[in-house]
């Protein structure tokens, strides 16, 4: 069965440090997604990549870094962390082909305390 | 743009009884058209999508949904609700045209409660 593994479920950070969140999808897709998901305001893209070593700033990027050293692996980083950036991370891949939907992590559940 | 509205924060319905969750969308050109769920906690799972043919689609779960270009709308059905239907679910729009890239722009979501 094709997934998106997300390295963790539950994270508590604190204010300031650095923070990073893993996303590896074993299914050869081109394209990855960092969403974040709050109560109300549904999903909001943060970042996505078309390709290795490829980003493209999605809707709401401040805050945020990401990296594609790799076809199968799209990290999110949280450069200092904050309060506002307390959430649910969703990860996503594609395929090109813009017939297929997204295929989804299971989430991390992030906590800055 | 794109754009994809829930008018419906919350729907309830009981148990047995059919369920509809409302989805409109903005798009310039032919829409591709999703529908995701999400249980508590989870990540978003895929039910079904519109790409082309018939405007009546099936999914899992014995879920289905009625394309209706005039209406711009991807309403969600189920002739029976389960309790075991309750979640969050998520309408999504992609448009054709490379320069819309692969992205999906989603709804804000409705949340369905299916009362015993």
């Amino acid at each position: 069965d094709v997934k998106v593994t997300q390295s963790s479920r539950y994270l508590v950070k604190r204010t300031g440090e650095k923070v990073f969140l893993e996303c590896v999808q074993d299914m050869d897709h081109e394209n990855m997604f960092w969403y974040r998901q709050d109560p109300g305001l549904g999903l909001r893209l943060i970042y996505f990549s078309y390709d290795v070593k490829m980003k493209e700033k999605g809707d709401i990027p401040e805050g945020y870094s990401v990296s594609r050293e790799k076809k199968e692996r799209f990290s999110l980083i949280l450069e200092s962390a904050s309060t506002n950036q307390t959430s649910m991370y969703l990860c996503a891949s594609t395929p090109d082909r813009v017939i297929y939907g997204y295929t989804f992590g299971s989430g991390t559940r992030l906590t800055v305390v | 743009a794109q754009s994809v509205a829930q008018p419906e924060d919350q729907v309830n319905v009981a148990e047995g009884n059919p369920l509809t969750v409302k989805c409109t969308y903005s798009v310039s050109g032919n829409p591709y058209l999703f529908w995701y769920v999400q249980y508590p906690n989870r990540g978003l799972q895929f039910l079904l999508k519109y790409i082309t043919g018939d405007n009546l689609v099936k999914g899992s779960y014995g879920f289905e949904a009625e394309f209706n270009k005039s209406q711009t709308s991807f309403h969600l059905k189920k002739p029976s609700a389960l309790v075991s239907d309750s979640a969050l679910y998520f309408c999504a729009v992609r448009a054709l045209g490379m320069e819309y890239g692969n992205k999906l722009v989603f709804g804000a979501g409705t949340i369905l409660r299916v009362k015993s």
